[in-house]
């Protein structure tokens, strides 16, 4: 059982909708982070919060936008998605300043 | 920058044998971590073992063990006693001490099969 929970687990999408993808943790952390996990790419990192703050964004467009209302949850709202943008989506998290990450099981998203 | 690689894209190892798993990594840095991180089918990114690069004494996890090595900048995975649940891809991973949080750098990962 994983301390953190994605949802849903798979998704297909339109390239006209709009759609969320959802990660709650249950480890009492403070920090909690978005990968990218592409076929054929290392992990990239897209997004950091911090106490529900942004603290990095690492140059992701504009059609993926997160949001962290509380600590314990992290939202990735899609839009106008584009087909290269098909990938595993993993949700992690830490203690702020903690230097170990625990994972997700990802979102798998198809955009057609 | 800094970059990791992870030379065997595929490995095999026999039930209750040994296997190895490479890494290099290239930095500059001199303080930094180094991880070991485990992707079943389930495709969640599990940590296996993790190492302080100050920390002359290899980390060691029940059946994983490392091998770091900071001047030659390699940090291989030892897997004994292989179990078939240990069949994964392996991603090793480089963090600067004090960096820019969330920031792993991985590996393109290590496939091991196991077979029984």
């Amino acid at each position: 059982e994983t301390g953190v929970t994605q949802t849903p687990r798979h998704l297909v999408m339109g390239m006209t909708n709009k759609k969320s993808l959802k990660c709650e943790q249950h480890l009492g952390h403070n920090a909690m982070y978005w990968y990218k996990q592409s076929a054929k790419k290392p992990l990239e990192l897209m997004f950091v919060y911090n106490f529900k703050e942004q603290t990095e964004n690492n140059s992701v467009p504009s059609r993926f936008s997160p949001e962290c209302p509380n600590s314990s949850h992290l939202f990735l709202h899609l839009h106008t998605l584009q087909p290269e943008d098909s990938a595993l989506y993993l949700c992690a998290s830490s203690q702020a300043g903690g230097n170990t990450i625990y994972f997700g099981e990802g979102s798998w998203l198809t955009v057609v | 920058a800094q970059t990791v690689t992870q030379s065997q894209p595929e490995m095999s190892v026999q039930e209750a044998e040994t296997v190895t798993l490479s890494c290099t990594y290239d930095t500059s840095e001199s303080d930094y971590y180094l991880f070991w991180y485990k992707q079943p089918p389930s495709r969640q990114m599990i940590l296996v073992i993790r190492q302080e690069a100050y920390k002359q004494q290899n980390a060691t996890e029940n059946r994983f063990s490392v091998n770091f090595q900071k001047a030659a900048k390699s940090f291989s995975l030892k897997i004994s006693d292989s179990q078939l649940g240990d069949a994964a891809m392996y991603f090793c991973a480089y963090r600067s001490y004090g960096g820019s949080q969330g920031n792993l750098i991985f590996g393109k990962g290590t496939k091991l099969s196991v077979k029984p």
